[in-house]
C-alpha cells in the first residue's frame, strides 16, 4: 500500500493555459474523489469516481474542468482556460468499495496538487 | 445546505494540556460525523468518526461525542503533544451520499 499518488506536486500557469493533474488511487480502492481546497477552506467535494463511472459532480465544476478515469484505476482532472480563481490545492481520494456505515466517509488523501494561475 | 461550523485558530497549547475543538453541524437529514487530520506535508487523514446520535468515535487519545440534541461533535483530549500539531477539520457525510462536507479546519500548535 503506497498510498494515493498525485503528480504534479506543484503547477504554475498563466491564466488562460490548459493544466492537466494526474491522480493514482490505492489499488484496490473502487471509488475516487477530487476536492479543491483553499487557504483557510476545508476542501470542497468536486466529483465522485465508481470504477470508471463518473457518478456525482458539484456545482463548481463548471464546463471548463473535466475528470476522467478510463480503466477504473488512474484519473486526471483537467482545467482548460485556467482562471485566477482556479488557484488552488486540488486534492485527490480513494475509498474501498462501499460496506454501509463501517466504510461511509471513510477517505484516504493524496498530498494535492497545488496549482498557482499567474 | 449541508454544512460544518469549526472554531477558529489557531488554538495555541503547552504539552499536556487539555484540547476542545468545538465542530457544530447543519444538516437535512442524519448524518455520520468525522473529524480528519492534516499533518505538516501530508494528506488528510481519518481520525475518528461517529455514525449515530450519542456514539463516542475515539483514536489516539482522542475523543468526540456525536451531539444530536446540540447539533456537536467537539475533538477532546485529555494531554496533548507536540506531535498532535496539525490541522484538524470536522466532517459530515448523509447517509447513502458520497459528498464529505468539511469545515474550515482548526490549526493546533502545540508547544514543549
Amino acid at each position: 500500500d503506497t498510498g494515493v499518488s498525485q503528480d504534479p506536486r506543484h503547477k504554475i500557469t498563466k491564466r488562460g493555459q490548459n493544466v492537466t493533474f494526474r491522480c493514482d488511487p490505492i489499488s484496490e480502492h473502487n471509488r475516487l474523489y477530487w476536492y479543491r481546497q483553499t487557504l483557510g477552506q476545508g476542501p470542497e467535494f468536486l466529483t465522485y469516481f465508481q470504477n470508471e463511472a463518473q457518478l456525482e459532480k458539484s456545482r463548481l465544476l463548471s464546463d471548463r474542468f473535466s475528470a476522467e478515469r478510463p480503466k477504473g484505476s488512474f484519473s486526471t482532472l483537467e482545467i482548460q482556460r485556467t482562471e485566477q480563481g482556479d488557484s488552488a490545492m486540488y486534492l485527490c481520494a480513494s475509498a474501498p468499495v462501499g460496506r454501509g456505515a463501517s466504510t461511509e466517509g471513510k477517505l484516504f488523501f493524496g498530498s494535492g496538487t497545488q496549482l498557482s494561475v499567474l | 445546505g449541508d454544512s460544518v461550523t469549526q472554531m477558529e485558530g489557531p488554538v495555541t497549547l503547552s504539552e499536556e494540556a487539555f484540547l476542545t475543538i468545538n465542530c457544530t453541524y447543519t444538516a437535512t437529514g442524519y448524518p455520520s460525523l468525522f473529524w480528519y487530520v492534516q499533518y505538516p506535508g501530508e494528506g488528510l487523514q481519518l481520525l475518528l468518526k461517529a455514525t449515530k446520535a450519542d456514539d463516542k468515535g475515539s483514536n489516539k487519545g482522542f475523543e468526540a461525542t456525536y451531539r444530536k440534541e446540540t447539533t456537536s461533535f467537539h475533538l477532546e483530549k485529555g494531554s496533548v503533544q507536540v506531535s498532535d500539531s496539525a490541522v484538524y477539520f470536522c466532517a459530515l457525510i448523509l447517509s447513502g451520499f458520497q459528498k464529505l462536507v468539511f469545515g474550515t479546519g482548526t490549526r493546533l500548535l502545540v508547544s514543549p
